[in-house]
């Protein structure tokens, strides 16, 4: 069964401040993986797609990388603004033949303070 | 602005009711999913339609009656709902369920039951 993880689960960092949020899987067998963004009581704000044969995705300010083989991805946010406070979700899509869903970590709770 | 609508956005039934929620994309995707998600948790997968045709059902207990009338529309109808269905139901669409294509989501339906 696939299981994503997420570190730190709570981050605090004052304005400016580059940061990795970390995200870990244990099955390799993914279609890709997807970087997310809520804000509080919204929906997932999509912000980064990664193919599973890909190695990173940029845009603007975030960069995201992806290693399938140890499992892991990290989003890289530089220069940070308090208009990035939020919970920053990563998500794998599984193959078809595993159910073809995507399963979420449980996110970082990002608050950058001005 | 979200391309995936969700309503309504809010939403306060008894357990008794019949009520519906309702999801519409006209980005002209072929998957449609339901998910549902408690306070900070992240989302849980509840439904996949691919080509208007059910194609995944997580276990969910049928008081959640998915229907997909057609390619853009995708309601949940709610019947005897428990106090435990209190959740933001967040609706999703991506270009083909088949593919390695990132999910959009709407902002949800926040339900509370009485």
């Amino acid at each position: 069964k696939q299981e994503v993880t997420q570190i730190p689960a709570a981050l605090s960092v004052p304005e400016g401040e580059n940061l990795v949020l970390n995200c870990s899987f244990t099955d390799s067998a993914i279609y890709n993986l997807q970087w997310f963004r809520q804000d509080p009581g919204k929906g997932l704000t999509s912000l980064l797609l990664i193919q599973s044969s890909q190695r990173e995705q940029t845009s603007g300010r975030l960069n995201a990388s992806l290693d399938k083989s140890s499992g892991r991805s990290t989003l890289y946010i530089a220069a940070s603004q308090p208009g990035d406070s939020a919970t920053y979700l990563c998500a794998v899509r599984l193959k078809e033949e595993y159910g073809n869903k995507l399963v979420f970590g449980a996110g970082t709770i990002l608050r950058v303070k001005s | 602005d979200t391309e995936v609508t969700q309503t309504p956005k809010h939403l306060v039934m008894g357990m008794t009711n019949k009520k519906s929620l309702k999801c519409e994309q006209h980005m002209g995707h072929r998957a449609m999913y339901w998910y549902k998600q408690k306070a900070k948790k992240p989302p849980e997968l509840m439904f996949v339609y691919s080509y208007e045709k059910l194609s995944i059902n997580e276990s969910v207990p049928s008081r959640f009656s998915p229907e997909c009338p057609n390619s853009s529309l995708l309601n949940l109808h709610l019947h005897a709902l428990q106090p435990e269905d209190s959740a933001l139901y967040l609706c999703a669409s991506s270009q083909d369920p088949q593919g390695s294509w990132p999910q959009h989501f709407g902002d949800g339906t926040r339900l509370s039951i009485l």
